[in-house]
């Protein structure tokens, strides 16, 4: 059975700083694994997505890279901002068109 | 492009009553997923349709959760009877056929509360 870990569950930062967010899953045979933002109260927003062949995928200020062989995701937010304060979630997919596994999350709070 | 659509945005009800949930995906998406996120949690998958037929309801509690898409686009998810624990918020997604990236797109979610 897949488990998807975060780590931390929770991070302050003062704007500017540069920032990791980690993921790690069990089962490394995934099909995909995308990162999500999620802020309060609101539905899941989609950052990036990263095909099991790919390594790493950029967008603006975020880079996300995938380690399939150890089970590891990095996200990757440059010089952050208040407005990055939301939660951030990693999903895997195990096969092409199947669920959404997802982590609890890592809450982010960039204090200006 | 529309997004995937969902209502009522929030519900409060008192235990053992009924509820339902409606969902419209993005035009064209053939799979439609169902997710109930409980708070401080990630979102775990409760049904997965493929056009209107269901995929995966490994982990829907049958016994009072039900769900169905119609002509293979709206869907409904029901409660009936609701309990304490099914306080959470309902997350619909969409994607389009299986293969390819398979991007998942999710609506804005129902807050669900029981008394």
């Amino acid at each position: 059975k897949q488990e998807v870990t975060q780590i931390p569950a929770a991070l302050s930062v003062p704007e500017g700083e540069n920032l990791v967010l980690n993921c790690s899953f069990t089962d490394s045979a995934i099909y995909n694994l995308q990162w999500f933002r999620q802020d309060p109260g609101k539905g899941l927003t989609s950052l990036l997505l990263i095909q099991s062949s790919q390594r790493e995928q950029t967008s603006g200020r975020l880079n996300a890279s995938l380690d399939k062989s150890s089970g590891r995701s990095t996200l990757y937010i440059a010089a952050s901002q208040p407005g990055d304060s939301a939660t951030y979630l990693c999903a895997v997919v195990q096969t092409s068109g199947s669920r959404l596994t997802f982590g609890e999350g890592t809450q982010l709070t960039v204090n200006p | 492009e529309a997004g995937v659509a969902q209502s009522p945005r929030y519900k409060i009800i008192e235990k053992r009553q009924s509820v339902a949930f409606w969902c419209n995906p993005i035009s064209g998406h053939a799979t439609l997923y169902w997710y109930q996120q409980i708070l401080g949690q990630g979102p775990k998958l409760l049904i997965q349709f493929q056009n209107n037929g269901v995929v995966d309801d490994s982990q829907l509690p049958k016994d009072r959760f039900s769900a169905e898409r119609l002509k293979g686009v709206d869907s409904t998810l029901k409660i009936q009877p609701a309990k304490l624990e099914d306080s959470a918020v309902y997350l619909c997604a969409s994607s389009l056929v299986a293969g390819g990236y398979n991007e998942q797109f999710f609506g804005p979610g129902t807050r669900l509360t029981v008394l």
